[in-house]
């Protein structure tokens, strides 16, 4: 199984700042053939059904706000809220789609400061 | 705009079987595959296994021989069973629908399934 690994596990970033997710696999998630990334982000608040944020590395979700955007190749992975909101606190997930079975980073808590 | 429910059980018993549906609406659960993903507290998310609207299944290796999956077409429904749970199984468990390949679109709220006596 191909393991995903969150950095940081939580993070506070002040209202309006930037806030930084990072995502290692344990081995590429770059398909040659299409050039393709299959790394997706997800965002989890209680009580929600869980949220697709980003897919294919850096492509947007239809309706998800263009303060998230996903950036890396191969093997390492980033999330960025360029402007952090109260309605961003929750807990967000890296996947990998590349090989089965799916599998999931640790998550990584996004408070308020 | 399509939406999945979860049913079933929220307390199962050590070594019994735990069964949920999922309750798909606003969409056809024809055409497409449904996962079951699973979330211990304090851990991360786990990928149960999924099923195709005909009926073929695949399994996460580390479930596979606890698991099975099938599908009502007629009540867009698709269903989980996991057999001899024991303590390791309390989760939130989540069903979904997936677009390309293991990309999940659409989830459900999650409903918590404690295994406890």
């Amino acid at each position: 199984d191909i393991v995903m690994t969150q950095s940081p596990d939580s993070l506070a970033v002040s209202l309006g700042e930037r806030a930084t997710i990072n995502c290692k696999s344990s081995q590429s998630v770059l398909y040659r053939s299409n050039n393709q990334n299959y790394l997706a982000w997800y965002q989890l608040k209680p009580g929600q059904p869980p949220k697709l944020l980003i897919y294919w590395a850096s492509t947007r979700e239809s309706g998800v706000p263009d303060r998230f955007s996903g950036s890396g190749s191969g093997t390492d992975f980033t999330l960025t809220i360029s402007s952090l909101q109260a309605e961003d606190v929750a807990v967000y997930y890296c996947q990998q789609y590349y090989s089965t079975p799916p599998t999931f980073g640790g998550g990584t808590k996004v408070e308020i400061k | 705009q399509v939406r999945l429910q979860e049913s079933g059980p929220g307390l199962v018993k050590p070594s019994e079987t735990l069964s949920l549906t999922c309750t798909v609406s606003g969409g056809s659960i024809s055409s497409y595959y449904w996962s079951w993903i699973r979330q211990p507290a304090g851990k991360g998310l786990e990928w149960i296994g999924r099923i195709y609207s005909s009926g073929s299944t695949n399994y996460n290796p580390s479930l596979n021989s606890r698991v099975s999956m099938s599908v009502d077409t007629s009540k867009n429904q698709f269903s989980l069973r996991l057999n001899s749970v024991t303590a390791a199984d309390t989760a939130v468990y989540y069903c979904a629908r997936e677009g390309a390949g293991y990309l999940f679109h659409y989830w459900g709220q999650g409903t918590l399934v404690t295994v406890s006596s």
